[in-house]
């Protein structure tokens, strides 16, 4: 495909359980970043991926939140002992370099929610 | 730090009159600036950016933005709005490492008949 894909695209769980979000970017993209859209925090910015570089996880809001990028495409999100604070559109972005004048673009998103 | 403000949660207008969304940023150096488009149940969709070239920058659907740094301002403006306009705008400015994307609290634009 030409864009971002995410699957699921809705995501229904129950407090406590794993789920796992996955990103496919633009072929040739080298960056892969994460955000997190929420109705009470509005649009954060969780992790993001360069090439063979160790991650930028500063945005992960608790260390139940993880994620890696296999062979450098594809990427999983990982949340462990999932909250109902959680629940959000999960984004995620590609960009054909980590440089400031790069535009990101931006899959669909996952919609989670934790009952 | 860098960051933006959107100066408007909701702006509503007229089909086929002008939309302006204005935003103002704050960032200690030099920044780049993004214009993103949502709509209903869509993913996000970049409509411009600058990155220090020309100060107005054209994008995508009629819709443009101009650079004052002397005003530390980014307004998104479009001359005559259409209902397909109607969505949810964010004003973007990177972060100073180039990577992360600092979002605005986002600008809900209503366009009536």
């Amino acid at each position: 495909g030409a864009g971002v894909s995410q699957s699921p695209s809705n995501k229904v769980t129950e407090k406590g359980k794993d789920v796992e979000l996955r990103c496919d970017p633009i072929s040739g993209h080298t960056a892969l970043y994460w955000y997190r859209q929420s109705l009470g925090q509005g649009l954060e910015f969780l992790i993001y991926f360069q090439g063979n570089s160790a991650p930028d996880k500063s945005g992960l809001p608790s260390d139940r939140f993880s994620a890696e990028r296999t062979g450098g495409s594809v990427s999983t999100l990982t949340i462990q002992r999932t909250q109902q604070e959680d629940s959000a559109v999960y984004l995620c972005a590609s960009s054909l370099m980590a440089q400031r004048v790069g535009a990101q673009y931006f899959g669909p998103g996952t919609r989670l929610l934790v009952l | 730090a860098q960051s933006v403000t959107q100066l408007d949660s909701h702006v509503s207008v007229s089909e086929g009159t002008p939309v302006l969304l204005r935003c103002n940023y704050s960032s200690s150096y030099s920044p780049s600036l993004f214009w993103y488009v949502q709509h209903p149940n869509k993913g996000l969709q970049l409509l411009l950016k600058y990155t220090s070239a020309a100060t107005l920058v054209k994008g995508i659907n009629g819709f443009e933005a101009e650079f004052k740094k002397s005003e530390t301002s980014f307004h998104l403006t479009k001359p005559s709005a259409h209902m397909s306009d109607a969505a949810e705008y964010f004003c973007v400015v990177s972060d100073q490492a180039g990577t992360a994307l600092i979002f605005g609290k986002g600008t809900t634009l209503s366009v009536s008949s």
